[in-house]
């Protein structure tokens, strides 16, 4: 089945510092990716998504490139912010329903 | 541990017709639940946050009187899609937060909602 692999945390870093949180997938023919963050009491919301091999979804600063060929959608960000701290899910979608990876916490330091 | 479900897994109703949605957490108690809608291969939506023994959150653009939700006890969430039309179908989606782990958020396996 489906499954989906991030790296897990917590991952600390100071602010501005450069951001890269790794995520692989397996699944079966071509699955739509996304990346969701959550803060704190809060429900899930979409930071970004890619739906076809090659894509490269954008948001907030925060990008991921669709690699069918390494199976990857790796979460980066060139500068991050105090504010940035959250937990970040990868996901991904064949049809009904998503497959999410156990999530990473990043903490960052002022 | 930390297990969701959802009550049933896939239903047809006409149109017209309510249907309840069930969400369970089954081995932990649940501050918070969350209920989603999505489209195959689309992002989850959400849809509502709701707090045992208070009323629910609605997202913007989401009807209150359309999707009643309500969150009894620490581990029953249910929402009811009254009037059901034809663009309800979807697949909804709960989840709990409430577990072990404070940021932790566990997913229930979904309903499929076919309106006719």
């Amino acid at each position: 089945g489906d499954s989906v692999t991030q790296m897990e945390g917590p991952v600390t870093l100071s602010e501005e510092a450069f951001l890269t949180i790794n995520c692989t997938y397996t699944a079966t023919g071509y699955p739509s990716l996304f990346w969701y963050v959550q803060y704190p009491g809060e429900g899930l919301q979409l930071l970004l998504k890619a739906t076809k091999a090659d894509d490269k979804g954008s948001n907030k600063g925060f990008e991921a490139t669709y690699r069918k060929e390494t199976t990857s959608f790796h979460l980066e960000k060139g500068s991050v912010q105090v504010s940035d701290s959250a937990v970040y899910f990868c996901a991904l979608s064949g049809g009904d329903g998503l497959t999410f990876g156990k999530g990473t916490h990043l903490i960052i330091q002022p | 541990g930390a297990v969701v479900s959802q009550h049933p897994s896939w239903v047809i109703c006409k149109s017209g017709t309510s249907v309840k949605i069930e969400c369970r957490s089954l081995d932990f108690q649940a501050t918070t639940m969350f209920w989603y809608r999505q489209f195959p291969k689309q992002s989850l939506m959400l849809m509502a946050t709701s707090n045992e023994g208070s009323k629910a959150t609605y997202e913007q653009g989401v009807e209150k009187d359309k999707f009643l939700i309500n969150h009894a006890s620490l581990t029953l969430s249910t929402l009811t899609v009254t009037s059901a039309h034809p663009e309800d179908s979807s697949f909804y989606i709960c989840s709990a937060t409430g577990g072990s782990i404070p940021y932790e958020q566990y997913f229930g396996p979904g309903t499929r909602l076919t309106v006719t």
